[in-house]
């Protein structure tokens, strides 16, 4: 089975910039996660999918970041226009269902996004 | 909220050593926990989760954690360290019926030295 894949891999831009990442999760998962891990901490959720429907946002800064996951499948996150404090790894998870807290979420390699 | 707390940034130990690392969570209902492992460039593997079926919770590895609701604890334990056990551990949290968001510790960076 197929784990969840991400890409790119690496990338680096200058701050003000845009960026998006992809996101494919494991085949039959309805929910999708991003976390964001910025050095030496912990991954932080910005937003999860319930198929295409968001399920939580509450810590994505809306004003520049965005996510779409129009046919219930992959998603794509974006970053417009990228800060310095931005720089992190993105990782994408999924799990079989995402509303009783008690499923194992798989997590893909993840996107270092480094903005300078 | 809930939120867990990870004692110790780093820990270093020998091989063949006792593997002890610290979690203590907060949650005003019984949550659901989970010890993640993390190695260089890659992305986060399931070790163990605790769902209210055991207290003595079994993982991959040899790992085991051991929720016990009096100290607010769920340290992951391993009798004997390998070299490979090496990487970045992080303890998190989930609600029970409130989705199934993860909120993670800061992580503990576990050594393994010869």
């Amino acid at each position: 089975e197929a784990g969840v894949a991400q890409s790119p891999r690496y990338k680096i831009i200058e701050k003000r910039q845009s960026v998006a990442f992809w996101c494919n999760p494991i085949s039959g998962h309805a929910t999708l996660y991003w976390y964001q891990q910025i050095l030496g901490q912990g991954p932080k959720l910005l937003i999860q999918f319930q198929n295409n429907g968001v399920v939580d946002d509450s810590q994505l800064p809306k004003d520049r970041f965005s996510a779409e996951r129009l046919k219930g499948v992959d998603s794509t996150l974006k970053i417009q226009p990228a800060k310095l404090e931005d720089s992190a790894v993105y990782l994408c998870a999924s799990s079989l269902e995402g509303l009783a807290g008690n499923y194992e979420q798989y997590f893909g390699p993840g996107t270092r996004l480094t903005v300078t | 909220a809930q939120s867990v707390t990870q004692l110790g940034s780093h820990v270093s130990v020998s091989e063949g050593a006792l593997v002890l690392l610290r979690c203590n969570y907060s949650s005003s209902v019984p949550p659901y926990l989970f010890w993640y492992v993390q190695y260089p460039n890659q992305g986060l593997q399931l070790l163990l989760k605790y769902t209210s079926a055991a207290t003595l919770v079994k993982g991959i590895n040899g790992f085991e954690a051991e929720f016990k609701k009096s100290e607010t604890s769920f340290h992951l334990t391993k009798p004997s360290a390998h070299m490979s056990d090496a990487a970045e551990y992080f303890c998190a949290v989930s609600g029970r019926g409130g989705g199934n968001k993860l909120t993670f510790g800061t992580g503990t960076q576990l050594k393994v030295e010869l």
